[in-house]
């Protein structure tokens, strides 16, 4: 039972800009700590963007490797949330996962499938 | 920002092994640590959170330890579900992940 659901993924160009979203038919996003969680084909996990929940601000964090480049927001009226990703490098080229949080605390809880995205002229 | 080492990198068991995965934290995490298991082609999963609580589901077999900069994790009975690549992370301050270990047949 598929959870949250990753669109947006890709093929796209160094330096472009992509939008990726997260719905959920489960949970009610603005309720919980939303991140964005990428892996690289053959690599590791990486965190990459938090936003807190709407009780807690909806501030939002951004590892070094994306900030100033990648945004994250949250629609709570259509409960989707997003990474926009901008300025985009062939490092960025990853599944980016969409992952839940239901404790107040950054563990995750709560996986989508992954959206891929391609980075490539 | 918090460096996450684990060790190994891989680690070849058979049906039945007890197996430990280890973690260390270049600083103090307190007990703000959580591991997964993630299959090929698949989401990670959660298993452990807070060191060494269970997440509601996961077998029993699995256990956590540890605190402020070392940790552990073990599987008390290898089973042919777990073979799998496995993954700490820490919490303490935003979030960073280990490189994964991969526990493989022998």
């Amino acid at each position: 039972d598929v959870q949250l659901v990753e669109s947006g993924g890709g093929l796209v160009q160094p330096g472009r800009s992509l939008r990726l979203s997260c719905t959920s038919s489960a949970f009610s996003l603005g309720d919980y700590g939303l991140s964005w969680v990428r892996q690289a084909p053959g690599k590791g996990l990486e965190w990459v963007s938090f936003i807190r929940g709407k009780a807690y601000g909806g501030t939002t964090e951004y590892a070094a490797s994306v900030k100033g480049r990648f945004s994250i927001s949250r629609d709570d009226s259509k409960n989707i949330a997003y990474l926009q990703l901008s300025g985009l490098k062939t490092e960025d080229a990853a599944v980016y996962f969409c992952v839940l949080s239901t404790d107040y605390y950054l563990y995750f809880n709560h996986w989508g499938q992954g959206t891929l995205v391609t980075v490539s002229s | 920002d918090i460096q996450m080492t684990q060790s190994p990198s891989t680690l070849s068991a058979s049906v039945g092994d007890r197996v430990t995965i280890t973690c260390r934290a270049s600083q103090s995490i307190s007990g703000w640590l959580a591991w997964y298991q993630q299959r090929p082609g698949k989401a990670p999963k959660l298993l452990i959170y807070k060191a060494s609580s269970l997440e509601s589901g996961v077998p029993s077999r699995f256990s956590g330890s540890g605190s402020g900069t070392d940790f552990n994790l073990t599987i008390s009975s290898l089973q042919p579900d777990d073979f799998a690549t496995y993954y700490c992370q820490q919490y303490s301050s935003y979030s960073s992940f280990g490189q994964g270990t991969k526990v493989e047949i022998k």
